[in-house]
């Protein structure tokens, strides 16, 4: 069964500018989360889609952060403009269906370095 | 709110045995997860526990009271391809909220 599906794997852009990831979870999941890791901290969920629609973006700084699912399979997350404190891992992780005491699958992530 | 608090890092000998400790704080608790992150890495499922005890897997456990807040991962006989950060993930609702993980360093 192939994993969660990342790219790219590294980024590196200047304060200011837009970047954009790309997930595709495991096949047949139907909740998609994204996370942010920054260096020395667990991950941080941004935003969690059940099929097409968001379950969670509570903690996704809206101004400057979006993303969509739009068919319900791989997803896109956005940032613009992008900030120095944007510098942090991007996780994207499936699971089944998003029950209480399912395991998450993380992808193996994108590096993002705003200089 | 959620809290997690974890010793920020651990350091033990190859063979041996240690406990990697999570104590939390957390409203409407629906389970801890426990995951491993080798560095540059994504984290991998270790564990589950959502009843109070002790789960074991092969050279890892994982125990939890709910009363408490508290949870531990075991790791036994160590290897060296332990080394690696351990997450401690708390399920409070809907939400799998994160501590920063304690990163344990296997000596020869």
């Amino acid at each position: 069964e192939a994993g969660v599906a990342q790219s790219p794997r590294y980024k590196i852009i200047e304060k200011r500018q837009s970047v954009a990831f790309w997930c595709n979870p495991i096949s047949g999941h139907a909740t998609l989360y994204w996370y942010q890791q920054i260096l020395g901290q667990g991950p941080k969920l941004l935003i969690q889609f059940q099929n097409n629609g968001v379950v969670d973006d509570s903690q996704l700084p809206k101004d400057r952060f979006s993303a969509e699912r739009l068919k319900g399979v791989d997803s896109t997350l956005k940032i613009q403009p992008a900030k120095l404190e944007d510098s942090a891992v991007y996780l994207c992780a499936s699971s089944n269906q998003g029950q209480v005491g399912e395991t998450q699958y993380f992808g193996p992530g994108t590096r993002l370095l705003v200089l | 709110g959620q809290n997690i608090d974890q010793p920020t890092e651990m350091t033990a000998t190859e063979g041996a045995i240690v406990q990697i400790n999570c104590t939390y704080q957390t409203s409407g608790f629906n389970g801890l997860f426990w995951y491993q992150q080798h560095a540059g890495e994504a984290p991998t499922f270790l564990s589950y526990n959502v009843l109070d005890g002790l789960e074991e897997k092969g050279r890892f456990s994982s125990f939890l009271s709910r009363s408490k807040g508290y949870s531990y991962l075991l790791l036994k006989e160590l290897q060296m391809k332990d080394s690696a950060s351990y997450l401690c993930a708390v399920r409070g609702g809907n939400k799998l909220v994160f501590g920063a993980g304690t990163i344990l360093r296997v000596k020869s």
